[in-house]
């Protein structure tokens, strides 16, 4: 079983819907990445966060650490949004390297 | 600002061969990681560099890698002889901490990696 497990794996909404990709972890960390990857293209860190809520133009993420769950929103979702969305962490005492889910691919149709 | 590049973008070679992957990190970060994509797979981490020394080579699948990264600046992974798993994408990263906090990690396009 993965130490980070992302739900769900697949997700395709019209153009305008609210979406939601969950995260869960098992392990103690210090911080969690949600990172965003388009068909072909390189890797972009979205947000960065260790309690609470962050907010980025229309991306909202939590996490609650006592749940070890996160979650990623995004509103009023658009065709642009398409694209792999990664969830990573970084454990407790293990330095910065990063241990990633396998990531929610998400189509918008327009 | 340049970001973090990757050369080359795609590599295909046969199994047996050699290849030879750089990353060029944010210039001024301390911090390089390198990580890994197989297919159908998370993406992995392989190590991590502080300046030149490897502060964690936890993740390198076994003694055909070698990462270098000679005067703390840009870093090669070298797979030699390349096997039929080692097909991926390779993912390099750069990072530097502040004392108000720690910033996230930036990563480059990535070098995918066919070993035929």
């Amino acid at each position: 079983k993965n130490e980070v497990e992302q739900s769900p794996q697949n997700l395709t909404a019209q153009e305008g819907e609210f979406i939601t990709i969950n995260c869960s972890y098992s392990v103690g960390i210090s911080a969690l990445h949600w990172l965003q990857q388009h068909p072909g293209g390189g890797i972009v860190s979205l947000f960065m966060l260790s309690s609470g809520k962050k907010k980025h133009g229309r991306l909202i993420a939590t996490i609650n650490i006592q749940e070890k769950h996160s979650s990623l929103h995004i509103t009023a979702s658009h065709p642009r949004d398409s694209a792999v969305y990664i969830c990573a962490v970084i454990r407790e005492s293990s330095g910065d390297k990063l241990t990633f889910g396998t990531g929610t691919r998400l189509a918008v149709r327009p | 600002e340049a970001g973090v590049t990757q050369f080359p973008s795609h590599s295909v070679i046969e199994k047996g061969q050699t290849v030879t992957l750089r990353c060029d990190p944010i210039s001024g970060h301390d911090n390089l990681y390198w990580y890994r994509r197989v297919m159908g797979k998370e993406i992995k981490f392989l190590l991590h560099f502080v300046k030149e020394s490897k502060q964690d080579e936890s993740g390198m699948p076994n003694n055909r890698f070698l990462a270098e990264r000679t005067g703390g600046t840009y870093s090669t992974l070298k797979v030699q002889p390349a096997e039929l798993e080692d097909s991926g994408v390779y993912f390099c990263a750069s990072s530097q901490d502040f004392r108000e906090g720690r910033l996230g990690q930036f990563f480059g396009p990535g070098t995918r990696l066919t070993v035929l």
